[in-house]
């Protein structure tokens, strides 16, 4: 079973704060991504990375940077946080092969509230 | 531009009543359609892809190029179909890596 999880469920921050937000899959996946997810906006990507050390911007990527130092595991943090980027967080990894191809496996989701 | 477009934020059915859940795309050049569900306190997964032409839970979706349309339809609904449901799209200018999710559409279906 592929898994794929993020390292809170719920995190409640300040404005200004420098906030980090794990993910890790165990599936050798080659590709994973960060969302955001918004009621009536639906999910927008912020970066992806196909590789290690290797990133690409998405739709709104403007707040945010990512780390992926390791296969398995891709950060994204927030430099400072502003209460706009409150929302729910969401990691997906893929394979880029095999009967799963181009399927993306998500995490449970991390809701971020910011004060 | 790829675009992904889920016309009803909402649809609220009877159980054991038909569901088509709208979606239409632009995009040119000859994507991968998908139907992605999330229920209440679960994480998104992936329901059905058009290349598989195969039925999940009794949900079928079929491309129709023609109308850049891949609408999800189900004959009879039941209480536990009720959640959110993406349509999503990739393509060969992403070299199929990214996805284009559309708003969403929540299902209610009451008894």
């Amino acid at each position: 079973d592929v898994k794929v999880t993020q390292s809170s469920r719920y995190l409640v921050k300040r404005t200004g704060e420098k906030v980090f937000l794990e993910c890790v899959q165990d599936m050798d996946h080659e590709n994973m991504f960060w969302y955001r997810q918004d009621p009536g906006l639906g999910l927008r990507l912020i970066y992806f990375s196909y590789d290690v050390k290797m990133k690409e911007k998405g739709d709104i990527p403007e707040g945010y940077s990512v780390s992926r130092e390791k296969k398995e595991r891709f950060s994204l943090i927030l430099e400072s946080a502003s209460t706009n980027q409150t929302s729910m967080y969401l990691c997906a990894s893929n394979p880029t092969a095999g009967v799963d191809y181009n399927e993306q496996f998500f995490g449970p989701g991390t809701r971020l509230t910011v004060l | 531009a790829q675009r992904v477009t889920q016309p009803e934020k909402l649809l609220s059915v009877f159980k054991g009543a038909p569901v088509e859940l709208k979606c239409n795309y632009s995009y040119s050049g000859s994507p991968e359609l998908f139907w992605y569900v999330q229920y209440s306190r679960q994480r998104l997964q992936l329901l059905l892809r058009h290349i598989s032409r195969e039925s999940i839970k009794g949900f079928t979706a079929d491309l129709n190029k023609g109308e850049t349309s891949f609408h999800l339809k189900k004959p009879f609904a039941q209480e536990e179909d009720s959640a959110m449901y993406y349509c999503a799209l990739t393509g060969p200018h992403s070299g199929y890596s990214t996805l284009t999710f559309g708003k969403g559409t929540m299902l209610l279906v009451s008894p």
